[in-house]
This record gives C-alpha cells, sequence and structure tokens, in this order.
C-alpha cells in the first residue's frame, strides 16, 4: 500500500524566511511519481511539479526548490524568501504508474506573516 | 492543454435534496476520472474512480447509492449526492487522467456543498 505523510499540519513564518515542507512517502512500486499541490484558499488546486521516481535530481524554480531523496523516501519542499501570497495548504502526493488514483499527505498549512 | 471543468463552484442545498456535480475534460478524452472529498482543513480523500462505460469503484466505506457516479462519455462525469445531509457538506473535487500524459493528473476547480 502507499501512503504519505506530512508531518507538519502547520507552519508559519515571516515574510521573507525560507521554509521547508516535509513529505514522506511509501511505496513498494519502483516506478511512482511524486506530486507537490498548492490549494488556496479558494480551493482549487494548483500543481507545482511532478517528479518521477527515476529522477533524483533536485529541481529549482524561482522561489521554489525541491529536494527527492529515494534513500530516505522524501520529496521536500523549500519555498526561499516566502511571501504572504504563499499561504496556503500545500499537499504532498504519490502517484503509481499501474495505477491511476493518487494518495495525498494531510497537507501541511503554511502562513506567512508580513 | 489538460482542463477539467468543474461545475457547480459551489452549492447549497436543502436536506433531503440530489444535487448533480459534473466534471468534464476541456481539451482531452477521459476513459478515467477520479471523485474526492475534503472536510475542512483534511486532506483530499479519494472517494471513487469513474470508468466511462463501466460502474465506477468506490473506495471502502464510501456508500455507492449515496453517491451516484455516472460516466456516460469520455469528456463527462458526474456525481450526484442523493438524499444529502448536513454531514455530507463538504468540498468535492474531480480528476482526470489526460492518457498523452505518462502521469498526467488535472484537478477540477472544486465543488463547495452546503446542506441545511
Amino acid at each position: 500500500a502507499q501512503k504519505v505523510t506530512q508531518a507538519q499540519t502547520e507552519i508559519s513564518v515571516v515574510e521573507k524566511e525560507d521554509v521547508t515542507l516535509d513529505c514522506v512517502y511509501e511505496t513498494r512500486d519502483t516506478t511512482y511519481y511524486l506530486f507537490w499541490y498548492k490549494q488556496p484558499p479558494s480551493g482549487e488546486l494548483v500543481f507545482l511539479i511532478r517528479r518521477n521516481s527515476f529522477d533524483e535530481q533536485n529541481e529549482i524554480s524561482g522561489r521554489y526548490s525541491w529536494n527527492f531523496q529515494k534513500s530516505t523516501s522524501s520529496f521536500n519542499f523549500t519555498i526561499t524568501a516566502s511571501q504572504v501570497v504563499d499561504s496556503a495548504v500545500y499537499f504532498c502526493a504519490l502517484g503509481l504508474y499501474n495505477n491511476n488514483d493518487m494518495r495525498f499527505g494531510a497537507g501541511t498549512r503554511l502562513t506567512v506573516k508580513p | 492543454g489538460a482542463v477539467v471543468s468543474q461545475h457547480p463552484s459551489w452549492v447549497i442545498c436543502k436536506s433531503g435534496t440530489s444535487v448533480k456535480i459534473e466534471c468534464r475534460s476541456l481539451d482531452f478524452q477521459a476513459t478515467t476520472m477520479f471523485w474526492y472529498r475534503q472536510f475542512p482543513k483534511q486532506s483530499l480523500m479519494l472517494m471513487a474512480t469513474s470508468n466511462e462505460g463501466s460502474k465506477a469503484t468506490y473506495e471502502q466505506g464510501v456508500e455507492k447509492d449515496k453517491f451516484l457516479i455516472n460516466h456516460a462519455s469520455l469528456t463527462l462525469s458526474t456525481l450526484t449526492v442523493t438524499s444529502a445531509h448536513p454531514e455530507d457538506s463538504s468540498f468535492y473535487i474531480c480528476s482526470a487522467r489526460d492518457p498523452a500524459r505518462v502521469v498526467g493528473y488535472t484537478f477540477g476547480s472544486g465543488t463547495r456543498l452546503t446542506v441545511v
């Protein structure tokens, strides 16, 4: 069975601070995909990144960066120089290649204060 | 590309009535769509997998007679909450997989259901 754990329920930072959101996953499959989504108060899910299990290269996109480490089954997300607009709930999710559905972590509510 | 439209975005209904939520893939054909439910401050929980032309597959604990799913075409799946009760109030969100993508899940904008 697959499982995604986001141990941080809520995080509060002050604007311009860096913040890392943790994600640990479990799966017995060798081919899988990891995702991060942002859910602002309006509710829609905003896709941030997808990473496949064979690509451990870290990725940077603007102020966002992701650290994928298969050895620790982690896919952490860092926001550099956080802004108030980053305030949202962030979900890490796992998708298997042979299955269709995705499993979501519990989410981390990030609050960035001015 | 890969846009999923969900309608309505919010609905308020009286207890005992039924509510239909639509999920459409606008620029691709989706043989499979997924319905999730999200309670306030909680994660998304998969309710069911909707398969075009066949019966939906429900997750354990989800009442199939209460949450009717119809996937009559390759671009439309509907979720009907029958005889709604206040405890059915939740955020419902659908997703669809674009088969042209290796693993491409696109989500609708969600429907906030309030049963009064």
